[in-house]
């Protein structure tokens, strides 16, 4: 079992719409969750941090962290096309090693 | 403030052969991670340098290998290359104590063995 699972897509949604993206881990240590986005030929640049449980909002950005459930969640409001990309989620254990999921590939149709 | 700065941007190797990789951080970084990253994958740790040492490592054969300088940047070389090494590598750069844990990361090297 993979320590972090990530829906690959890809999605494709219309401008405007609310994108809802997800991973789950099977490591109970994770204390710290992440979001990258990675535009393609790019590195990942971090969006959104989280240290345990709770919400966390950044503009239209809000990222969900449920450790009961091993389930993080990003919520994209009011996409714009300018948001294609790909979305990876990332966790980082005690020891300040990273772990990242397989990327979902978002296209925002204008 | 310059970020992270990787070279080469391509290169194509083959089979058998030994490739460097290079890395520098950013500014005010002391320490630097090397990810491999698959086309449809995320990021895989290779392994971490702090102080000049690997601090710490990933799922990666000793084919894998690499430096940390006094001036932080830092190298990757990989030894007998196979096909299946073809992939973007990542260098990330962070702060030790950081607590955000924020990696910074280059634009990578992307590497096909032939």
């Amino acid at each position: 079992q993979k320590e972090v699972e990530q829906d690959p897509g890809p999605l494709s949604v219309p401008e405007g719409a609310i994108v809802s993206l997800n991973c789950t881990y099977s490591n109970s240590a994770f204390q710290y969750f992440m979001w990258y986005r990675q535009y393609s030929r790019k590195g990942p640049e971090l969006l959104m941090y989280t240290y345990s449980s709770g919400n966390k909002e950044d503009g239209r950005f809000t990222a969900q962290v449920d450790k009961s459930s091993k389930y993080i969640s990003l919520f994209i409001r009011d996409s714009q096309p300018s948001d294609s990309a790909t979305y990876l989620c990332a966790m980082k254990d005690n020891f300040n090693k990273f772990y990242f999921g397989s990327g979902t590939k978002l296209n925002v149709k204008p | 403030d310059a970020g992270v700065t990787q070279s080469p941007t391509h290169l194509i190797k083959t089979r058998g052969q030994q490739v460097t990789l290079r890395c520098s951080p950013k500014s005010g970084h002391d320490t630097v991670s090397w990810y491999q990253q698959a086309l449809g994958q995320g990021p895989q740790f290779i392994f971490q340098y702090y102080e000049e040492e690997e601090r710490q490592r990933g799922n990666f054969p000793d084919r894998f290998s690499g430096h940390q300088f006094p001036n932080y940047s830092s190298e990757l070389n990989v030894n007998a290359l196979l096909l299946g090494d073809s992939a973007l590598y990542l260098c990330a750069s962070s702060l030790v104590g950081a607590n955000t844990g924020e990696l910074f990361f280059g634009e990578g090297s992307r590497l096909t063995v032939l």
